[in-house]
């Protein structure tokens, strides 16, 4: 079974400022894929940002990066010098990446965290 | 740019109706999903699809059903909607290989009267 707890319900930043926002997990899995999305109001789900178990460096996708610490299984995502329109839930989620396994194909996301962006 | 379409959008309908959920993808994705997301919720999966006649339940219960008759097709359907079915229904698509991600369509916001 796999497990993503996102513990910040809301966070607030500043335009310009970077932000963290956290994500745990729990797995059983031997390899497995950490996934960002980002969902604003309109409600599409928007793919930011993926790293793999098994990569020796952090990912990054322009101002998003993933700051990962597997032998803590966290996987938190850093937005540096926030837009306003960066204001969304951002959901974090996991599957497995061994083909054959029950996760695989399959993503667990957890409860989102919404960011709100000042000016 | 993924391209998946789900329509419709927005739906308001009465209880006992039947609905069907259209989403459609044009990028040849052997694997398709539905979820289930409340307002303000994590999305659970109801339903997926790992290619033409292939249908699978997901973690979460739903009475809803799915069909796979064409690779690029995968709609959902509920026989008779009721207001616990009210939520917002979001379909996505993945080609398979270890690195590959879910794109996601824009969803169908239901509310059952």
């Amino acid at each position: 079974a796999q497990k993503i707890t996102q513990t910040q319900p809301g966070m607030f930043v500043q335009e310009k400022e970077a932000v963290t926002l956290d994500c745990t997990y729990d797995t059983s899995d031997p390899s497995y894929g950490l996934f960002w999305y980002k969902q604003p109001s309109s409600g599409e789900m928007i793919f930011l940002i993926y790293q793999g178990s098994y990569d020796q460096q952090n990912a990054t996708e322009g101002r998003y990066s993933l700051n990962f610490q597997k032998a803590r299984k966290s996987a938190n995502l850093v937005i540096s010098a926030s837009q306003l329109g960066d204001s969304a839930m951002y959901f974090c989620a996991m599957r497995g990446l061994h083909a054959g396994g029950t996760s695989y194909g399959k993503l667990t996301f957890g409860q989102g965290t919404i960011l709100t962006v000042h000016p | 740019e993924a391209d998946i379409y789900q329509t419709p959008r927005y739906l308001v309908i009465g209880t006992g109706k039947k609905i069907t959920l259209e989403c459609s993808q044009t990028m040849g994705h052997d694997k398709m999903y539905w979820y289930q997301q409340d307002p303000g919720m994590e999305l659970h999966l109801i339903h997926y699809s790992y290619g033409v006649n292939s249908t699978e339940k997901g973690d979460l219960s739903s009475e809803s059903t799915v069909s796979r008759i064409r690779t690029e097709h995968f709609p959902l359907t509920l026989e008779s909607a009721r207001p616990s079915h009210t939520s917002q229904y979001l379909c996505a698509s993945m080609r398979t290989g270890s690195w590959e991600t879910q794109y996601f369509g824009p969803g169908t916001r239901l509310l059952v009267l």
